[in-house]
Parts: structure tokens; sequence; C-alpha cells
């Protein structure tokens, strides 16, 4: 079984402070590797797609994949309280053609004013 | 507008009762994926299509069933077999090959 792991928290970060969400994944096949926000009661949003080791920057985000490590991590920047959710990292196992994501169970972020 | 639509966002259903669910995207996409989410829980694959009259079960396909008859289209039927049915799904799409894939807004399902 595939597995994709995060720390559930609660994370509390303090406002304009840099939020730190990591996941390892077990597949060292894997390939592609995404970030998805989740508001309360409402469906997940995509922020973030990494696919090579390295850092991937977007706005107040960043990306970072260390493959050898198995190892994704999400950067938020000057976290504001709109940041407060749970953010889902997702992995693509991609075999046989079929292309389908294992989600993990999702890290609750809260940014305190 | 593209997009993902999802109705309707909230159902109600005697338990022994079947009922469909139904997920829309004109992304032109090639896959549609439905998932369902626990209160406090990851999202599970219930079952996926990368082609029209074409599918594959997920992790926890008993109790479900689905098709795939437009490109457009991927309606998902709780039956009466599915124990735990009160649950929120999701339906999401994706261009094949690039892995990214978008969510529509959800159906709450509670059976009673």
């Amino acid at each position: 079984q595939k597995e994709v792991e995060q720390n559930s928290g609660p994370l509390s970060v303090p406002e304009g402070a840099i939020a730190s969400l990591n996941c390892t994944y077990s597949d060292r096949g894997s390939q592609s590797f995404f970030w998805y926000r989740q508001y309360s009661g409402k469906s997940p949003e995509l922020i973030m797609s990494i696919y090579s080791n390295g850092d991937k920057e977007d706005g107040r985000f960043t990306a970072q994949l260390n493959k050898a490590s198995q190892y994704v991590s999400l950067l938020i920047r000057d976290s504001q309280p709109s940041d407060s959710a749970t953010y889902l990292c997702a992995v693509n196992e991609a075999n046989f053609g079929n292309e389908k994501l294992t989600f993990g169970t999702g890290t609750r972020l809260t940014i305190i004013p | 507008d593209g997009g993902i639509t999802q109705s309707p966002k909230y159902l109600f259903r005697k338990e022994g009762q079947n009922v469909t669910l139904s997920c829309e995207q004109n992304l032109n996409h090639d896959a549609m994926y439905w998932y369902r989410q626990d209160p406090g829980q990851g999202l599970r694959l219930i079952y996926y299509s990368q082609i029209v009259n074409d599918f594959q079960k997920g992790d926890i396909a008993e109790g479900y069933s689905v098709s795939r008859e437009k490109k457009e289209s991927f309606p998902l039927t709780v039956t009466s077999a599915q124990k735990n049915p009160t649950a929120f799904y999701l339906c999401a799409s994706s261009i094949l090959g690039t892995g990214e894939q978008y969510f529509g807004p959800g159906t709450r399902l509670t059976v009673t």
C-alpha cells in the first residue's frame, strides 16, 4: 500500500511568519507531487505542483522536493489569517498508464493574528 | 465558465435507498475521479475513469457504481450495499499526463 504521511497538526503560526508543512511518501517511483489547500467545508484547491528536485516558488508559496529522501514540503511566507486551512499533500502514481493520486490526511494550519 | 459541477450540494436519503451523485465537467479533461472524505480524514479514491466507457476501481469501490457514457459526465451511484454512506463526496478531473486534479464543490450525503 503506497502511503503519504503528514503531521496532522494543528500547526499554529503567528501572522507574518513562515509556515512549514512537511510530507513523506513511500513509493520511490513517484514522479509528481502536489499541494492542495482545503478550507473547512469546502473542496480542495490545487496550489502547487512540483515534478523535479529542488525548489519551486509561486508568490508566497515555495514547494521543495527531495526524491532521494522521499520528502516534499510547502513553505508559506508572510503567513496571513486567510492561509488558515488544511493542507493536503498528494503524490501521483502512474502505473501502467493509470494515473491516480494518493493523498495524505492533511495538516491543519492556523495563522494567529 | 469552465469548471466542474456537482449536484446537489446536500443530499439526504433513507437507509436502503440507492442515490446517484452528479458530476459534470466542461474542461475537456480526459480523466475523472470520485473520492470520499470523512471528518478529519484524507481523501479516499472510489472509482476513476481515463476514457469514455472505461473505469477502474479505487481503494474503496465496494457499495458504489459508476458509468462514463460521455466525456463530460461521471455519475456515482451509492448503493444500499455501502455500509457507511454518510460522507463528503468529491469529484475531480484532470488532463492525462499532468497528474493535476481539479475538484468540484462536492456533495455532502447524509443517510439516516
